[in-house]
């Protein structure tokens, strides 16, 4: 089983509907991403926190907000989605690499989003 | 930015035969390159990776050879089992963090029982 717990699994929304996918880690990992995977795709990253800071964006459209009230929990709020937003959307936690080297990715197993 | 091509998109496999993926990358400040099997209804998950200082790693039935030279790296595995079925993404970064980490298009790996 994976060390990084989404929740819910599954989520069906409408355009206008707001609702929060939840990412939780208990692996003492102070780097925090979200992630959007197509179908037969790789993964797309949005939003990269270290240290509760949110430092990446990656051109995400508004409608998609992350938030990250401590270091082992991060949201991601949902707010007038249009149907190509469906997709699987990953959280991911690693180490904050400070000097060379890496910490590998550690992924959860997704929430399934489907926007009608 | 960086560039990753895989290849095969799908590969099927007689159980207990040999796969080979292979990916390429454009950028030659890429220096750490990880390999990650995403089965179906999960999320990826790591199963091994390479630095730029290594030329092949080794764990168990799975092993990756780098060449920087030609900017190519492959995932070998060996005696494939029907649970190694799933997607394969490689991936090329930096040495420094994952923000940069670049993922190739994936492989669909079917083993034939």
């Amino acid at each position: 089983d994976t060390e990084v717990t989404q929740t819910p699994k599954h989520l069906v929304m409408g355009m206008t509907n707001k609702k929060s996918l939840k990412c939780e880690q208990h692996m003492g990992h102070r780097a925090m991403y979200w992630y959007k995977q197509k179908a037969k795709k790789p993964p797309e990253l949005m939003f990269v926190y270290s240290y509760e800071k949110l430092s990446i964006n990656e051109s995400v459209p508004s409608r998609f907000s992350p938030e990250c009230p401590n270091s082992s929990l991060l949201n991601l709020h949902l707010h007038a989605l249009q149907p190509e937003d469906s997709a699987l959307y990953l959280c991911a936690s690693s180490q904050v690499v400070t000097t060379p080297g890496n910490s590998p990715l550690h992924f959860g197993n997704g929430t399934r989003l489907t926007v009608t | 930015g960086e560039n990753v091509e895989q290849h095969p998109s799908t590969l099927s496999v007689q159980e207990g035969d040999s796969a080979v993926i292979k990916c390429t990358y454009s950028d030659s400040a890429s220096n750490y390159f990880p390999w990650y099997k995403q089965e179906l209804g999960k999320g990826p998950q790591l199963i091994i990776d390479i630095r730029s200082n290594v030329g092949e790693k080794k764990d168990q039935r799975i092993a990756v050879t780098l060449n920087k030279t030609a900017k190519h790296f492959s995932l070998h595995i060996t005696e494939t089992q029907p649970e190694d079925s799933a997607v394969y993404f490689c991936a090329a970064g930096s040495n420094f963090g994952n923000e940069k980490l670049t993922f190739g298009t994936g492989t669909r790996l079917t083993i034939i029982p």
